[in-house]
Order: C-alpha cells, then structure tokens, then sequence
C-alpha cells in the first residue's frame, strides 16, 4: 500500500490560512491524492483530491507538487469548525488510512 | 452532495449474539463498498471490500466468517458482527464509492458495544 507521511499535530488560529503538508514518495502515475478530514464520534467528510494539478473547491485548495512526492492542503481561513484529523491518502483501489494531522484551531 | 446513511448509530449486545449494520447510498449508485473500524484514538483500519454482487475482499487478519458482508443491491450493504464479543467492541464505518474516479462517501458510523 502506498504510504503517505503527515506531521501528527499543527495548530492554527482562527481566521487565518493552514497548510497542511503531506509526503508520499512511492506515489505511482495513476494514484489520485485524496483529503479527508475526521470529526470526533463521525465518519471521515471527503475535502479535495487531485490527481496532477491544483485543485480548488468550497472547503479547500489542494497544491501537487511539479514530481508529486508531496502536496499540500490549504485552508484558506480556519474556523473553529475546521478542527479534525485531516488524512492524506493514496487512491489504490481502495484508501488505507495513515494516522493523519490532528489540527486545532485556537480562537 | 452525496450521502451514505449507516444505521444503526450505536447498538449495545450481549457477548455471543449476533449484529446487523446497514449502510445504505441514497442518492447515488455504489459500485464499490467498503467497511472500517476504528478504535478509540486511533485510525480508521479498512476491514473489507465489497462490490455489488460479489463477495467481499477480506483484508488479512480480518475473520470472514466473523465479518460477514453482503452487498445485494447498488444502494445496500450490511455487515453482520456475528457471535460478538467484548473485544469487537469498537466504531464501525462505511464508505461508498460510485463510478469512475469519484471520491468515498461515509457514513457517520455504528458505535458497537459487546458487553
């Protein structure tokens, strides 16, 4: 399974851009990026996924880097609500979860 | 957007009996099921892969005649927890996928408590 690498915690304060970094080294030409993001007692919500170039949507932008070793989710103004676990992961026919960033947001 | 309801929310058993989850897309066709558990302040772990009409692909070290999984319809897959016991006490999710390259939708998950 391909792996991916996630700092464990990062902190924000509210109203200001995250960028949440993520390294997948092994990635192979065909696998997607995908985001999501995990509330406390919930089911993981689908933020963004990409597979060459950048991507925006509602929630976030997702910024691939040019040898897609690495990409980069950004929230562009973190409220409150945005705190979660946020899981990089590789599409491979199925997503094998990593422990993902544990993102706070301080008022 | 897309939604997958997964029901029950949270069920409390008694060890050794048997329990049913459903996951369910409503508005759009599942091509592609696929189960999780997760225990507490840890990550989701992939248990097993179903497509709609076939049988489930057990990720290794999951029992699959613990885990029983039917996916009989394009909107419907169950999981069955049979003979539970404590040590299955844990959050079970559900996602589903549609055609092509669109992402997983999840449920809000089942809160199974063997006592």
């Amino acid at each position: 399974d391909a792996k991916t690498t996630q700092p464990n915690s990062m902190e924000s304060n509210e109203e200001e851009p995250v960028h949440l970094p993520c390294n997948h080294s092994t990635i192979s030409g065909t696998d997607y990026i995908h985001w999501y993001r995990q509330l406390p007692s919930q089911g993981p919500e689908y933020v963004i996924h990409g597979l060459t170039s950048n991507v925006n949507n509602r929630m976030a932008s997702l910024a691939i880097a040019e040898d897609r070793k690495s990409s980069t989710l950004i929230l562009h103004r973190a409220t409150l609500r945005d705190a979660a676990v946020y899981y990089c992961i590789l599409w491979r026919s199925k997503l094998i979860f990593g422990q993902g960033t544990e993102l706070s947001v301080k008022p | 957007g897309a939604v997958v309801s997964q029901h029950p929310s949270w069920v409390i058993c008694k060890s050794g009996t048997s329990v049913k989850i459903e996951c369910r897309s409503l508005d759009f066709q599942a091509t592609t099921m696929f189960w999780y558990r997760q225990f507490p302040k840890q990550s989701l772990m992939l248990m097993a892969t179903s497509n709609e009409g076939s049988k489930a692909t057990y990720e290794q070290g999951v029992e699959k005649d613990k885990f029983l999984i039917n996916h009989a319809s394009l909107t419907l897959s169950t999981l069955t927890v049979t003979s539970a016991h404590p040590e299955d006490s844990s959050f079970y999710i559900c996602s589903a996928r549609g055609q092509g390259v669109s992402p997983l939708h999840f449920g809000n998950g089942t809160r199974l408590t063997v006592t």
